[in-house]
């Protein structure tokens, strides 16, 4: 079984440019998750969404972070005018309907020069 | 992360000796505990999990004990080998969201 998915594996991008994450979640998986690590340090949660709906963006900064999950297609992590501070691991969880375990993917490194 | 810490930011340990990683957590309402092993360059895998209404569950060379009573989670590994050489992290699920402390380093002396 494909676990979670993310690409790309590693981004880089000038300050101002626009970044997209993906994230395919496990099959069968409708629950997708987006956290972000910086360097030694934990995983900080932003997002919570189900097929086309968010269910809770508390940990999202109020500008240039959005997130989607359609009703096909992967979900979505887009960070428009990225700034250095936004350098950082970004990584996607996924868990089944009625299950709190979340499985995470391998990340996106993005760099921003 | 504010929620859950770890006691001790590294642990070297001699191949085969057992290993036991430490956690605090302050949100009491929290109940379902999660424990991550994330190598370098790659995302948490999870190892084992445990849910508020238990004190110990075992899987294949762990053990997780949970102590309500003192906000306290550990992580036991038996026999540590060279491959559980990593960054330990114990989250805790509350309303479907994790929090994670800084994690753990696990280092394995050969």
């Amino acid at each position: 079984n494909a676990g979670v998915m993310q690409n790309p594996r590693h981004l880089v991008r000038r300050r101002g440019q626009e970044a997209r994450l993906r994230c395919s979640p496990m099959k069968g998986h409708s629950h997708v998750y987006w956290y972000r690590q910086l360097p030694e340090e934990g995983l900080k949660f932003m997002v919570y969404l189900q097929k086309e709906n968010i269910i809770d963006e508390s940990g999202m900064p109020k500008e240039r972070f959005s997130a989607e999950f359609p009703k096909e297609g992967p979900s979505i992590l887009r960070i428009q005018q990225v700034v250095r501070g936004d350098s950082a691991a970004y990584f996607c969880a996924s868990s089944p309907p009625g299950a709190d375990t979340q499985y995470f993917g391998p990340g996106t490194r993005l760099t921003v020069l | 992360g504010e929620n859950v810490g770890l006691h001790l930011p590294t642990l070297s340990v001699q191949e085969g000796d057992n290993s036991i990683i430490n956690c605090a957590y302050s949100n009491s309402a929290s109940d379902y505990f999660i424990w991550y092993k994330q190598e370098s360059g790659k995302g948490p895998q999870f190892i084992i999990d445990i849910r508020s209404n238990m004190d110990k569950r075992q899987g294949q060379r762990v053990t997780v004990l949970l102590n309500k009573t003192v906000k306290h989670l550990s992580l036991q590994i038996a026999a540590t080998q060279p491959g559980d050489s990593a960054v330990y992290f114990c989250a805790e699920n509350h309303d479907y969201k994790l929090s994670f402390g800084a994690g753990t380093t696990v280092t394995v002396r050969a």
